[in-house]
């Protein structure tokens, strides 16, 4: 099977841009998370959707957003950009049913907002 | 709410040493275990898990983790290292109540020649 992908690796905005990344997960897994990653934060969780219904939810601010369509994939939004949000930003996804706990994961997003 | 604790932040060790990487975790019910690897401008790939059962897990590479319930901790060890060892381990819990899963600060292995 394909593993995890995302588009574009790599990303340089400005402040106050819009940008969106977008994941596809692996053939067969219903359910997407995305996490923020960067040297100071760690991991940091976004969200995660399943069965296009977003079913988790981070500490993060409502510029952060994202959906699910009915193939899986999914997208992540951020809405005016600030120099914090440079970050890796990494998709995860995994089966979905209870009990299944195992994420996969994407080379994930590089984001450079200057 | 289950959390994480990576209790190095970096560890350096020679080629062929044994290596240990140490993760304690605190949640209130049942938990899976995992550990995670992460190579430079790459993504996390999965080592090993722990869901139920023995409580030791092996895992690729030649990684193994031992569950230790009673001191809640959940230690990666390899005997001998190699060099492409090199990158930044991250330990993760979830528990039986929620889907979420929680990852810790994360340890950087450096092996060195």
């Amino acid at each position: 099977k394909a593993g995890v992908t995302q588009t574009p690796r790599y990303l340089i905005k400005t402040r106050g841009q819009q940008v969106t990344l977008s994941c596809s997960p692996i053939s067969g897994h219903r359910s997407v998370s995305w996490y923020q990653q960067t040297p100071g934060q760690g991991l940091q969780f976004l969200f995660e959707y399943f069965s296009e219904t977003q079913r988790n939810k981070g500490n993060f601010p409502g510029r952060f957003s994202g959906r699910q369509f009915s193939n899986s994939r999914s997208e992540m939004n951020v809405s005016t950009l600030e120099l914090g949000d440079s970050a890796l930003y990494l998709c995860a996804s995994r089966a979905g049913s209870s009990g299944v706990r195992e994420q996969y994961f994407g080379p994930g997003t590089r984001l450079t907002v200057t | 709410a289950q959390s994480v604790t990576q209790l190095d932040s970096q560890v350096p060790v020679f080629e062929e040493a044994p290596v240990e990487l140490r993760c304690n975790y605190s949640s209130s019910v049942s938990v899976y275990l995992f550990w995670y690897v992460q190579y430079p401008n790459q993504g996390l790939q999965l080592l090993l898990k722990y869901l139920s059962g023995s409580t030791l897990v092996k895992g690729i590479n030649g990684f193994e983790a031992e569950f230790n319930k009673s001191q809640t901790s959940f230690h990666l060890r390899k005997p001998s290292v190699h060099i492409s060892d090199t990158a930044e381990y991250f330990c993760a819990v979830s528990d039986l109540r929620n889907n979420d899963m929680r990852f810790g600060a994360g340890t950087r292995l450096t092996v060195k020649p």
